[in-house]
């Protein structure tokens, strides 16, 4: 069955910092991929997402590449601040259009210090 | 805009009895809704997918007589927890699937916190 692996956290960087939040999937067929965010108190909300390999969902600075061969969707920021601080969900969708049953990692907190 | 409203946004409860969780989509239309069930510093399970019209589809393992779901409309699902008990204690998160303008996204609900003593 379909399974994400997430980077543990949690982590925690200075502002301005380079972010890189690893994220790799196990998958039949040709899925899409997300990144989700939750913001304390606040439910999950879509960052950015990919849909076929080699694609690359962008958002807020953040960013993340389909890699098929890697089988891989790493969420990068090149400055983080203070205000990212959130707990980030990588998932993965069904291979048919759209992204019924999503399968989720299990969520990295970042926290950003001033 | 795409919003989702959950309520309560926290119960508690004795053990024994039944709590109903409303899952709304405020501003869209939603044949399709999910339940997803959340343990602490855990990912988010699905437990089943709520369809506007029909009986909902269960994940494996999860009991349907134990956690009622109704669509009542295109706009409202809710999550029955019958006889509930303390192992039912979680952060209980709903979503709702637009497909609008050649998109197709999930939405978040914030999440009910369901304490059973």
């Amino acid at each position: 069955g379909n399974s994400v692996t997430q980077m543990e956290g949690p982590v925690t960087l200075s502002e301005e910092a380079f972010l890189t939040i690893n994220c790799t999937y196990t998958a039949t067929g040709y899925p899409s991929l997300f990144w989700y965010v939750q913001y304390p108190g606040e439910g999950l909300q879509l960052l950015l997402k990919a849909t076929k390999a080699d694609d690359k969902g962008s958002n807020k600075g953040f960013e993340a590449t389909y890699r098929k061969e890697t089988t891989s969707f790493h969420l990068e920021k090149g400055s983080v601040q203070v205000s990212d601080s959130a707990v980030y969900f990588c998932a993965l969708g069904g291979s048919n259009f759209g992204n019924e049953k999503l399968t989720f990692g299990t969520g990295t907190r970042l926290t950003i210090i001033p | 805009g795409a919003v989702v409203s959950q309520h309560p946004s926290r119960v508690i409860c004795k053990s024994g009895t039944s709590v109903k969780i409303e899952c709304r989509s405020l501003d869209f239309q939603a044949t399709t809704m999910f339940w997803y069930r959340q343990f602490p510093k855990q990912s988010l399970m699905l437990m089943a997918t709520s369809n506007e019209g029909s009986k909902a589809t269960y994940e494996q393992g999860v009991e349907k007589d134990k956690f009622l779901i109704n669509h009542a409309s295109l706009t409202l699902s809710t999550l029955t927890v019958t006889s509930a008990h303390p192992e039912d204690s979680s952060f209980y998160i709903c979503s709702a699937r637009k497909i609008a303008g050649g998109g197709d996204t999930q939405y978040f609900g914030p999440g009910t916190r369901l304490t059973v003593l």
